[in-house]
Parts: C-alpha cells; structure tokens; sequence
C-alpha cells in the first residue's frame, strides 16, 4: 500500500508571509499527488495537483513540487491571506490506465495565517 | 464547480443499530467512494464503486458495511450493525473517470456518532 506523512500538523505564519508544507510517500509507483484545503464544516476541495511527469507546479500563489528521487512533495503558499486559513491535505495515488483513484491522504496541517 | 451532496450532516445513533448514510455524486460522474475520517486522523479509503460493483475495498470496510446506488439515486453506504468504533466523519466522493489522476470530489461529509 501507500503511506504519506504530512508536516507540520499546525502551521501558523503572519499575513503576507510565506507557508510550507511538506509531504513524503512510500511507494514509488505513485504518480499523482492533488493537495485539498478543507474549511470547518466544508468539504475537501482540490486546490493543485502535480503528476509525476512535473517537478513543479504553480497556480496564482500556490507552487507544488515534486521530487520524486525523494519522494517528497511539497505545497508553497506565497503571500498568505486570512482566508487561506484552513486545513490541508496531501495525497498521493498510483493510477494511470486501470488506476483506481484510492488516495492515501497525509494527516492534515492546519494552517493559520495571522493579520 | 462540481457539488456532492451528503445527507444528513450528524447522525447520532445507539451501537447495534443500522445507519444509511446518504451522497448524491456529481451528476455525470460514473465513480463513487467512500472515506472515513476519525476526529484529528487523516481521511482514509473505505471502498470505491462503479456500474454496480464494488472494485476494491479496504480493510477498514468491515462486513457490516455495504454500498450501493439503486437505479441512480443515492449512493449509499450502510452500516449494520454499528459499533462504537464506526463513530466518525464518512465523506463520499465521486470522480468522471477512473485512473489515479482524476480528480475527486468530495462532499461535506456525515458526522456518525454512534452511543
């Protein structure tokens, strides 16, 4: 199977700073590592993934990397805002043709950002 | 952007009883899972679901569990009878496709207490 630790489990940085964090995995057939933010009482939702063909990914203000020699992967969030406060998640499945989609999840860090 | 729904939100329930545990996937959608969460714990994979069928579960699906999603509607997951370790937050998603590097949609999860 498939085991991702997540660090840190509480995060909390000043607004405008910089967070990160860092996930690693076991299995080297992983291939797809999405990352979920999860506000008090929503549902997870995906925020940016990266596949095992990229070492680095960046929407707006969020940067993912991937280091697979490693396995450790890692999501940067620049310019933090009260509103990124939340719980993350990493994940990572191993899933191409066939795959079944069962995302093993890292243990969650909450993250919060101060004004 | 894609919506699951869950219903109910909270179930409390007495040990021994049954509980249905209610998701309407996003509509298209053709892959249903079930994850469970207990409180400060990662969300872990319980079972994944397609044109009728299990396809894979895992040992957490014990076999007091069931799912299904008679003639489209619901997808259920069914608990019978309940223990007091069933006590936790059962999140459903669903997914387009199958294969690791699609994207999952979660719903807001069903908080299961169980007394």
């Amino acid at each position: 199977g498939e085991q991702v630790e997540q660090l840190p489990s509480i995060l909390r940085v000043q607004e405008r700073s910089s967070a990160s964090i860092n996930c690693t995995y076991e299995n080297s057939a992983s291939n797809y590592f999405p990352w979920y933010k999860q506000e008090p009482g929503e549902n997870p939702k995906l925020i940016i993934d990266i596949r095992s063909n990229m070492e680095r990914k960046q929407i707006q203000g969020l940067i993912v990397l991937l280091d697979k020699k490693a396995k450790r992967f890692s999501l940067h969030i620049t310019d933090t805002q009260p509103a990124d406060s939340a719980m993350y998640f990493c994940a990572a499945s191993v899933g191409a043709t066939g795959g079944n989609n069962k995302l093993t999840f890292g243990q969650g860090t909450v993250l919060s950002v101060i004004p | 952007g894609p919506k699951v729904l869950q219903i109910p939100s909270h179930q409390i329930i007495d040990m021994g009883q049954m509980v249905t545990l209610n998701c309407d996937p996003v509509s298209n959608h053709l892959y249903f899972y079930w994850y469970k969460q207990i409180l400060g714990q990662q969300m872990e994979f319980l079972v994944n679901f397609y044109n009728g069928k299990v396809m894979e579960k895992s040992k957490l699906f014990k076999d007091q569990f069931s799912v299904e999603r008679p003639d489209g509607s619901y997808f259920t997951l069914k608990i019978q009878p309940t223990a007091l370790e069933d006590s936790a937050v059962y999140f459903c998603a669903s997914s387009l496709e199958l294969g690791g590097q699609n994207t999952l949609y979660f719903g807001a999860g069903t908080r299961l207490s169980v007394l």
